[in-house]
């Protein structure tokens, strides 16, 4: 079966400190990856994804995540968290094509707190 | 350049009642996508409308329906609501290319009692 795992339901650093936010995903054909980032009360905002090609993919805010296809993983990485970063992140994974199709399967999401 | 609109923000019916959300996709796009996410959950696919057709449906009874009008904007109907389907109701549209991604909107909260 098609699933995502998010191993870490909530996760808190200290504002400055390194990142990671962990994926594993289950699926049967070449996946398409995608991280989602929500803040409270907010729909949301496609933060990078994976199609092809180099497997260290680089996004908005400053976020970068590695597919790594022997490990079934697709973790999202920033090298120093900010404040404003305190949100509920999720992974995604959907099939080639999934754009026409707009099924993604989704990770049951990390939260991120965020200390001063 | 509007995003995906989404109205109401908020709503709460009574169990046995029928609802309808709206969406707007953002311009340029033409294929809406909805998702219903639980309270500490993450989002579930519940069917896809483009040229005004269902084109994909996930796991969901048939008491969710919907429907896409020419001009590209969706509505969600759920019928005969259940306590259960209390819920953050997103919107999510695409250009139709081939693996153009989705872009959210803010959602609807739905409150069933």
């Amino acid at each position: 079966a098609q699933s995502v795992t998010q191993p870490d339901i909530h996760i808190t650093v200290s504002e400055g400190a390194s990142l990671e936010l962990r994926c594993n995903y289950s699926y049967g054909a070449t996946p398409y990856l995608f991280w989602y980032v929500q803040s409270p009360g907010q729909g949301l905002q496609l933060l990078l994804k994976y199609f092809s090609g180099d497997t260290l993919v680089q996004g908005i805010k400053g976020f970068e995540a590695e597919f790594k296809r022997s490990q079934s993983s697709f973790n999202l990485r920033k090298p120093s968290v900010h404040w404003s970063d305190a949100a509920e992140y999720f992974c995604a994974v959907g099939a080639k094509g999934s754009g026409n199709t707009g099924k993604l399967i989704f990770g049951q999401g990390t939260t991120l707190q965020v200390k001063p | 350049d509007a995003g995906v609109t989404q109205s109401p923000t908020h709503l709460i019916k009574t169990r046995g009642q029928q609802v309808t959300l709206r969406c707007s996709p953002k311009s340029g796009h033409d294929t809406v996508s909805w998702y219903q996410q639980a309270l500490g959950q993450g989002p579930q696919f519940i069917f896809q409308y483009y040229e005004e057709e269902e084109r994909q449906r996930g796991n969901f009874p048939d008491r969710f329906s919907g429907h896409q009008f020419p001009n590209y904007s969706s509505e969600l109907n759920v019928n005969a609501l259940l306590l259960g389907d209390s819920a953050l109701y997103l919107c999510a549209s695409t250009s139709g290319s081939y693996n153009s991604p989705l872009h959210f909107g803010n959602g609807t909260r739905l409150t069933v009692t």
